[in-house]
């Protein structure tokens, strides 16, 4: 079975401009995880998705980020403006329920200059 | 917080070796789950235990789960070098995903 898929793996921006993340999840997974990932640390929750609901988005950064998760199905995460903090791996999971064992993505390195 | 505290920070051992990590957490639970992250395959799902399972293994893995204490084990057998990854345990019991600082774990070949 195809894994979750993300897009792109890396990415470079200055401060202040805009960047947007793509995750596709495991067909019929109807949970789906966005996490920051900064080096050192665990992946720190930004926002779950139960189908096309928002279940917990309680460590997103609102005045600059931003979720969506159209039909149910992909999920683009979204940083307007970006600061130089922001520079992680952001990953994405997707689960066949809340509960369920998680599936991750290969994530995507972001670098703000 | 549900979050899981592993126990130690860091570990190296030699190839060979057995592994144990530790995981306590303060909340009931449904399940807890166990990752690994390195940097070859980025973060994989290892096992899960339910609250009513006191012990589970998979392949050179044993978890087991002490309800009572709220705490958990991850046991690797017969350590390899691509063992050499970061472990974090993931109690389960409400919506809220919580990873904490895991286990680094070296395995000298």
């Amino acid at each position: 079975e195809a894994g979750v898929a993300q897009s792109p793996r890396y990415k470079i921006i200055e401060k202040r401009q805009s960047v947007a993340f793509w995750c596709n999840p495991i067909s019929g997974h109807a949970t789906l995880y966005w996490y920051q990932q900064i080096l050192g640390q665990g992946p720190k929750l930004l926002i779950q998705f139960q189908n096309n609901g928002v279940v917990d988005d309680s460590q997103l950064p609102k005045d600059r980020f931003s979720a969506e998760r159209l039909k149910g199905v992909d999920s683009t995460l979204k940083i307007q403006p970006a600061k130089l903090e922001d520079s992680a791996v952001y990953l994405c999971a997707s689960s066949p329920g809340q509960e369920h064992e998680q599936y991750f993505g290969p994530g995507t390195r972001l670098t703000v200059t | 917080s549900q979050q899981g505290e592993e126990d130690p920070q860091a570990l190296s051992i030699q190839e060979g070796e057995n592994a144990t990590m530790n995981c306590s957490y303060k909340t009931s639970i449904n399940n807890l789950q166990w990752y690994r992250r390195n940097s070859g395959r980025g973060l994989v799902h290892l096992i899960l235990i339910r609250s009513n399972e006191r012990e589970k293994h998979s392949g050179r893995l044993r978890v087991t789960l002490d309800t009572s204490k709220k705490s958990s084990s991850l046991l690797i057998t017969a350590s390899r070098a691509a063992d050499t990854a970061s472990y974090f345990c993931v109690p389960r019991g409400g919506f809220k995903t919580i990873f904490g600082a895991g286990t680094r774990l070296f395995v000298k070949a």
